[in-house]
């Protein structure tokens, strides 16, 4: 994946803690999105940015915030996290007219 | 309601042949379509992008587009089992948020040798 990088790759953690995932992008793209994929649900959208400071809501937003104070880092953070937020997530990048491309995903367990 | 909808699947295709896989959507002012490839513990892999009616063509690879239809179609030629996997459509929305993509839940792909 590259040009994107998500750290951690695997976190277990436990259930009320905070966790936050970071995506790190080095092309420069305006846009930059958290997913989480689930069997049965695909992949939904958390949160999106649109610039530097600039993020909304997806459709799964409830439990999740987002910080990005420079173009290339994109934050995603569980507040507390529950077991229900065992997922897979992925960060995405795009410019206009383009798709998408993803990193390389975290495994997260809440225990 | 913007949805993506796909066939999950499996769909087990032999080693040689044509898979065909395929999408609907509902968004009428649908401008951009795009069909992903993921690999079992591996992220998306964007694969072709369609914008147009009609087809577009990329090695063993052709998208097919009818905007009229609500419908995409991915076609694979001589399948191969490096082919086996899951393979997302998705949609780029008109207006406000032009810039998400909708996903569908993909499509299992086995190719039998």
């Amino acid at each position: 994946d590259a040009g994107i990088t998500q750290s951690p790759r695997h976190k277990v953690t436990e259930t009320g803690t905070p966790v936050t995932l970071r995506c790190h992008q080095t092309e420069n793209h305006r846009y930059m999105y958290w997913y989480r994929q689930d069997p049965g649900h695909g992949l939904r959208l958390i949160h999106y940015s649109y610039g530097v400071k600039d993020t909304d809501k997806g459709e799964v937003s409830d439990g999740y915030s987002v910080s990005r104070s420079k173009t290339e880092d994109f934050l995603l953070t569980l507040e507390s996290a529950t077991s229900s937020q065992t997922s897979v997530y992925f960060c995405a990048i795009s410019e206009v007219g383009l798709g998408y491309t993803f990193g390389s995903g975290t495994r997260l367990t809440v225990v | 309601q913007k949805e993506v909808e796909q066939n999950s699947g499996p769909l087990s295709v032999p080693e040689g042949a044509i898979a065909s896989l395929n999408c609907t959507y509902s968004d009428r002012g649908s401008q951009s379509f795009f069909w992903y490839r993921q690999y079992s513990g591996k992220s998306p892999e964007l694969i072709m992008s369609i914008y147009s009616n009609g087809d577009k063509e990329d090695g063993r690879f052709t998208a097919q587009l009818n905007k009229a239809s609500q419908y995409v179609s991915l076609l694979i030629r001589d399948s191969q089992p490096s082919d086996s996997a899951t393979y997302l459509c998705a949609a780029k929305y008109s207006g406000a948020g032009s810039y998400q993509l909708t996903f569908g839940k993909g499509t299992k792909l086995s190719v039998i040798p």
